[in-house]
């Protein structure tokens, strides 16, 4: 079983929709969670940190549940240039461990 | 303000050859972090450096060893190149501390091992 483990997708959407990601990781001494977003043949970015506590920016809310080792992004009102990739990152003792990723189609 | 830098861009090499893959954290920061990210997969973790040393280091061979200059700039090495190894290779820079950090990365190198 792989370190974080995200929805294989594709995820393909109207614009305009809400799109939601999941993402699980399995050792519980994860210290600190992250989403990053990945353009086709481009570097992957940081979209979000993620905090027990919920975050939101803007149209993206992310939330960490440490109980369930369960991490989520919520993308409201989708548009066109959220097509990407989405990456679920944990980072434990110092290692960054990536998901392997959610591709995400917005739909004109 | 310069980002995190990387060259060359693309690489094409053979079976068996080595390669030098270079970075330039972005300024400020002090800690080296290299992935390799093959097609369709996320990237995976290979070794980190801090104060010119290998703090952290993923589950890859020996063939793949690195450095750390006193100006922060990082290199990863590959012996004995695989087919396998064809990948996009990312250099991510951050602080030390705290362990919350978020990463920058580069735009990679593409290598291809024929």
């Amino acid at each position: 079983r792989k370190e974080v483990e995200q929805d294989p997708g594709p995820f393909n959407v109207p614009e305009g929709a809400t799109v939601a990601f999941n993402c699980t990781y399995s050792n519980s001494a994860s210290q600190s969670f992250f989403w990053y977003r990945q353009d086709c043949r481009k570097e992957p970015k940081l979209l979000m940190s993620v905090y027990s506590s919920g975050n939101e920016d803007g149209r993206f809310t992310a939330q960490l549940n440490r109980a369930s080792q369960y991490i989520s992004l919520l993308i409201r009102d989708s548009k066109l240039s959220d097509s990407a990739t989405y990456l679920c990152v944990v980072n434990r003792d110092d290692k960054i461990i990536f998901g392997k990723g959610t591709r995400l189609h917005i739909l004109p | 303000d310069a980002g995190v830098t990387q060259s060359p861009t693309h690489l094409i090499k053979t079976r068996g050859q080595q390669v030098t893959l270079r970075c330039s954290p972005k300024s400020g920061h002090d800690t080296v972090s290299w992935y390799q990210q093959a097609l369709g997969q996320g990237p995976q973790f290979i070794f980190q450096y801090y104060e010119e040393e290998e703090r952290q280091r993923g589950n890859f061979p020996d063939r793949f060893s690195g450095h750390q200059f006193p100006n922060y700039s990082s290199e990863l090495n590959v012996n004995a190149l695989l087919l396998g190894d064809s990948a996009l290779y990312l250099c991510a820079s951050s602080l030390d501390r705290p362990v919350s950090e978020t990463q920058y990365f580069g735009p990679g190198t593409r290598l291809l091992v024929l």
